[in-house]
């Protein structure tokens, strides 16, 4: 089973700061999907990466995909407590029945 | 978009008691759905695999008579705990998987949960 490491797993920052999480795994992903869940609701999905180096940007959040595609980050420029959440990375079976594989997750909180 | 629907959002029962959960796709159809348990300030944690018109599949360590999984539809899963204690008391997340796009990652929608309390 592949595992996906998630770090840090508690963060507390004031609004307007940047910052950076990461999703790591001894093993290369054939993709990875990140999430965000807020407190009672189920996860969204914010974003798939596929292609090794791959960048993608949601409004203030990049998501990096490792050249290795063993890792992957996401950056929030200037965080908004609207931002505070859970953060998820999940890695995505192969196949039509394939399961998702979650992380275990980051703990965002930003401070207005 | 699509959606999936779960219900009940919220449910206390007393020790002993059984829950039914019920997931519904509400605009495509989904011959697979997906349920997860998350305790709180921890990730999800893959209980089961739903599989329509078969049985499900379940991930080791987690009891079958414990969680009762139906899938007698393409667009109803449901997840019974049986016979319920504290210790089961959890956020319960199901998702499903929109058929016409199964091979595209991003076709994985979730519902919005439900919280469990067993007194």
């Amino acid at each position: 089973t592949q595992l996906l490491e998630q770090s840090p797993q508690f963060l507390s920052i004031q609004e307007g700061e940047n910052l950076t999480v990461y999703c790591n795994s001894s093993s290369v992903f054939s993709s990875l999907q990140w999430y965000r869940q807020e407190p009672g609701e189920g996860p969204v999905l914010l974003v798939t990466v596929v292609t090794g180096g791959e960048v993608k940007k949601l409004k203030r959040l990049t998501f990096q995909f490792g050249d290795a595609r063993k890792d992957s980050s996401l950056h929030i420029t200037a965080a908004q407590p609207g931002d505070t959440g859970l953060y998820l990375c999940a890695l995505q079976g192969r196949g039509a029945n394939s399961k998702l594989t979650f992380g275990k997750g980051i703990t965002l909180s930003v401070r207005p | 978009g699509a959606v999936v629907s779960q219900h009940p959002s919220r449910v206390i029962c007393k020790s002993g008691t059984s829950v039914k959960i019920e997931c519904r796709s509400l605009d495509f159809q989904a011959t697979t759905m997906f349920w997860y348990r998350q305790f709180p300030k921890q990730s999800l944690m893959l209980m089961a695999t739903s599989n329509e018109g078969s049985k499900a599949t379940y991930e080791q360590g987690v009891e079958k008579d414990k969680f009762l999984i139906n899938h007698a539809s393409l667009t109803l899963s449901t997840l019974t705990v049986t016979s319920a204690h504290p210790e089961d008391s959890s956020f319960y997340i199901c998702s499903a998987r929109d058929m016409a796009n199964q091979f595209s990652n991003e076709k994985l929608f979730f519902g919005s949960g439900t919280q469990l309390s067993v007194l």
